[in-house]
């Protein structure tokens, strides 16, 4: 079974809107992290977690919300779901207290949202 | 800031040549460096990453990448490409230092294998 999983895969809607995104992860990790990538501009991060109760605004975090439910789920919101949020939306984890240090960042399989 | 720039949208290569996948960084700081493979229609899986010990990074199916201070360089190489190596290939940066956690992508190099 995948670690970190996102549900749906795929998910077509209407402009205005409500859209929730969910992540779960059976990592263990405190850390998780929302991304989205458009074509050519690589992957930018729109909300990140380090625990239940710590939610921080990424680069990119107007128009979203986010609600953290648990250590293992982390799940992203379109209040008001409008074209230009078309993209693939990644969920990651990390864990704080990665041996090396480093916060390596493991990814969900992506969900592939379009706006009409 | 950080910043990474992956020289090269598109990199095209025969079956069994060298893969050259290029990535430089912007900091005054030799941040902690990392390459993600996609393949399509997948997520990002992690290929190596660079944390401040060797300077020659091997990774997942036969890639390595060597970190170069004095280029701020940290490109990708493989010796003899598969067709399935055929993927987009990010660069990312987190800045070094015990708490890192903003990771920033490239904006990726998709690698097309001819066989």
């Amino acid at each position: 079974d995948a670690d970190v999983t996102q549900t749906p895969r795929n998910r077509i809607t209407k402009t205005g809107k409500r859209i929730m995104l969910e992540c779960s992860q059976t990592k263990g990790h405190d850390r998780m992290y929302w991304y989205r990538q458009d074509p050519g501009l690589g992957l930018r991060l729109i909300y990140y977690s380090f625990d239940v109760k710590d939610i921080n605004k990424g680069e990119i975090s107007d128009g979203y919300s986010v609600s953290r439910q648990a250590q293992a789920k982390f799940s992203l919101s379109l209040e008001s779901a409008i074209p230009n949020q078309t993209a693939l939306y990644f969920c990651a984890t990390s864990d704080s207290g990665d041996s090396s240090s480093t916060d390596t960042q493991y990814f969900g399989p992506g969900t592939r949202l379009t706006v009409l | 800031a950080q910043s990474v720039t992956q020289l090269g949208s598109h990199v095209s290569v025969s079956e069994g040549a060298l893969v050259l996948l290029r990535c430089n960084y912007s900091s005054s700081v030799p941040p902690y460096l990392f390459w993600y493979v996609q393949y399509p229609n997948q997520g990002l899986q992690l290929l190596l990453k660079y944390t401040s010990a060797a300077t020659l990074v091997k990774g997942i199916n036969g890639f390595e990448a060597e970190f170069k201070k004095s280029e701020t360089s940290f490109h990708l190489t493989k010796p003899s490409a598969h067709m399935s190596d055929a993927a987009e290939y990010f660069c990312a940066v987190i800045p070094s230092g015990a708490g890192s956690y903003q990771l920033t992508f490239g904006k990726g190099t998709k690698l097309s294998v001819i066989p």
